[in-house]
């Protein structure tokens, strides 16, 4: 069956950086986009991150441009995203999506001093 | 940026009736519309692509349609289980945006 599991959240100051990864299975995971998506505490879906199926193309939120950066593994079915000088603001669980299909678990950042 | 509206922002219904969320482009999309549910503390589930398409597993008793700016998620036979957050997305153009979400309680 299909699963998507992130990991690489937690906590860290402002200014700081981390590296989110969603590891996939049971699907073709190089036919698929992947995004980032993300929710802030209490509030609504926000899209962050997509790169293409080839790795070669990729798009950001204005929010998260500059400072967050998608890629992609085929050989392995991971999905990333680095993320630095992150702000409180980027306070969130964090799901990767493959299309708009199948979803991760999340996984929780939380940015505060 | 295509900003999409939801509405309404919360809705109250009993087990069993039928219910019609909609969803509102600031421009045209075509079909290029989905719809997500999304239970408390849990990650969302995918519904609908293509305005009116259903996903692998989802129960006929969702319905969606629509094209261009206006579109709908139709329940029917409210179960305890349907009673989430509803979300549309566009995926149009870049960036990619959510509605704002419907919430669905029980009356």
């Amino acid at each position: 069956q299909v699963q998507m599991v992130e990991s690489g959240g937690g906590v860290v100051q402002p200014g700081g950086s981390l590296r989110l990864s969603c590891v996939t299975s049971g699907f073709n995971f190089s036919a698929y986009g992947m995004h980032w998506v993300r929710q802030a505490p209490g509030k609504g879906l926000e899209w962050v991150s997509y790169m293409g199926r080839d790795g070669v193309n990729s798009y950001y939120a204005d929010s998260v441009k500059g400072r967050f950066t998608i890629s992609r593994d085929n050989s392995k079915k991971i999905v990333f995203l680095q993320m630095k000088s992150l702000e409180v603001d980027d306070t969130a669980v964090y799901y990767c999506a493959a299309g708009a299909t199948y979803w991760g678990l999340g996984a929780l950042v939380i940015v505060s001093s | 940026d295509i900003q999409l509206t939801q509405s309404p922002p919360s809705l109250s219904a009993s087990i069993g009736d039928t219910v019609t969320l909609s969803c509102r482009a600031s421009q045209g999309i075509s079909t290029f519309l989905a719809w997500f549910q999304q239970q408390p503390g849990k990650a969302p589930k995918s519904l609908i692509y293509a305005a009116s398409s259903l996903h692998s597993g989802v129960p006929s008793k969702f319905s969606g349609s629509g094209s261009g700016t206006y579109f709908t998620l139709t329940i029917r036979r409210l179960q305890p289980d349907d009673f989430a957050t509803y979300y549309c997305q566009q995926y149009d153009s870049f960036p990619i945006t959510f509605g704002q979400g419907t919430r669905l309680e029980i009356k």
